[in-house]
């Protein structure tokens, strides 16, 4: 296992489209992590997962957000009717559910809307 | 959310040690300092974490103040490599399960 992956790298939309992204996860990790960063700032938490159950949900996290992960393993993150001020790095991170898990962050979505 | 506060910026020579201060000063008694690192066009990377002892591991040592409202991560020999932005976290143990990252501080590494 090399670490957490996300797909695509980069991905560049027109306002008014959805994208949808994929992180997967460490595979022994049961927790997932989403979060977005705009330049110049620090990671913003969105949400998490405990297996496939979503936990809890940042205010960030507007009506046209939503965040699965079906069967605990893998995750996606949609974003409807995108706006410019969507356009972030997306981040993925995992972790195991002990007290104090270190997350591990994957390379990260860039989304550019147009 | 409790708030740290670090410094922007700061600069170290290359093979210097450097110490990233960061204030906590409405920490509660359940929440863990954590420290993660972001190179350059990568996602964050865990550093080091610490309740109230100090605490060494192979990449830095964190010293926490007695009355724990600050604490200072310390690289002992800083190479070209650690130019990243280092951010101080603070989470509570018992209800933390997501990190609130601030703007960090972007360290540079001086030849």
């Amino acid at each position: 296992d090399t670490g957490v992956s996300q797909d695509p790298r980069h991905k560049i939309t027109k306002r008014g489209q959805n994208v949808t992204f994929r992180c997967d996860p460490i595979s022994e990790h049961n927790r997932l992590y989403w979060y977005r960063q705009t330049l110049g700032q620090g990671p913003e938490f969105l949400t998490y997962f405990q297996n496939e159950a979503q936990l809890e949900k940042s205010r960030l996290l507007s009506d046209r957000f939503s965040a699965e992960r079906p069967k605990g393993s893998f995750s996606t993150l949609e974003i409807q009717r995108t706006e410019q001020g969507d356009s972030a790095m997306y981040l993925c991170a995992s972790s195991l559910s002990l007290p104090n898990n270190e997350q591990f962050f994957g390379p990260g979505t860039r989304l550019t809307v147009l | 959310d409790a708030k740290t506060t670090q410094p922007n910026s700061m600069e170290s020579n290359e093979e210097e040690p450097v110490h990233l201060p960061c204030n906590h000063s409405t920490i509660s008694g359940t929440d863990y300092i954590h420290w993660y690192r972001q190179l350059p066009s990568q996602g964050p990377e865990y550093v080091i974490h610490g309740l109230t002892s100090n605490v060494n591991n192979r990449m830095a040592s964190l010293a926490i103040a007695e009355d724990r409202k600050s604490s200072t991560l310390i690289l002992h020999r800083a190479t070209l490599r650690d130019a990243a932005v280092y951010y101080c976290i603070l989470r509570d143990q018992n209800t933390g399960n997501q990190f609130y990252f601030g703007t960090g501080t972007s360290l540079t590494v001086i030849p």
